[in-house]
């Protein structure tokens, strides 16, 4: 049990493009999810909290109207990066938690890595 | 301030035999502490995952310790196989918060024939 899935498992786009990635929680409903990128060698770092049906929470540094983040169902949260340049290559991860504010388990799901030319 | 610190950075050692990772945090109010496995290209996966109260859990050839007065944790992997070769992750999780986790930098595994 507690799967999560995304899609696609890896992209490549041109510069100026606008890519969407999938976040699905297979078998739990997930009230928050979380995005995560990673670079090369260092650790997940969190780049905002989606709670269903409402806006997404950014992390410092994290520009929004860049990184759309859409948690539309309880079991879906979407990614869309816009107007994608090469530096926002990365390997991006997200996350699905059971239950919903305080405490619960988050699981990961198999990252989707995005390199744009 | 909350934080996870890992050690070594990386580690190479010949297949069969044994080692032990190290992290040391210092997040709090502490709720429990995972160690992760990921392989490069994939996402984390759950190898144990420890509260306040455990000392040792084993999940097959992983072996996790947790010391909670000390904020030291270990994971243990015995008679190494190339498959372990991948980032192991500790990730300190606080008992509030929508978003709760801590991660430390990880420890490079690199199993050799």
């Amino acid at each position: 049990g507690a799967v999560v899935s995304q899609h696609p498992s890896w992209v490549i786009c041109k510069s100026g493009t606008s890519v969407k990635i999938e976040c699905r929680s297979l078998d739990f409903q997930a009230t928050t999810m979380f995005w995560y990128r990673q670079f090369p060698k260092q650790s997940l770092m969190l780049m905002a909290t989606s709670n269903e049906g409402s806006k997404a929470t950014y992390e410092q540094g994290v520009e929004k109207d860049k990184f759309l983040i859409n948690h539309a169902s309880l079991t879906l949260s979407t990614l869309t990066v816009t107007s994608a340049h090469p530096e926002d290559s990365s390997f991006y991860i997200c996350s699905a938690k059971i239950t919903s504010g305080q405490g619960g388990t988050q699981y990961f799901g198999p990252g989707t890595r995005l390199l744009v030319l | 301030k909350n934080q996870v610190e890992q050690s070594p950075q990386s580690l190479i050692i010949l297949e069969g035999k044994n080692c032990t990772l190290q992290c040391n945090y210092t997040v709090s109010p502490f709720s429990n502490l995972r160690w992760y496995k990921q392989d490069t290209g994939r996402g984390p996966v759950s190898l144990t995952i420890m509260t306040f109260s455990e000392n040792t859990k084993s999940n097959g050839r992983y072996t996790a310790t947790l010391d909670a007065d000390t904020k030291q944790s270990s994971l243990h992997i015995t008679a190494s196989q190339l498959s372990d070769s991948a980032s192991y992750i500790c990730v300190v999780s606080l008992q509030t918060g929508a978003n709760n986790l801590f991660f430390g930098t990880g420890t490079r595994l690199t199993v050799i024939p």
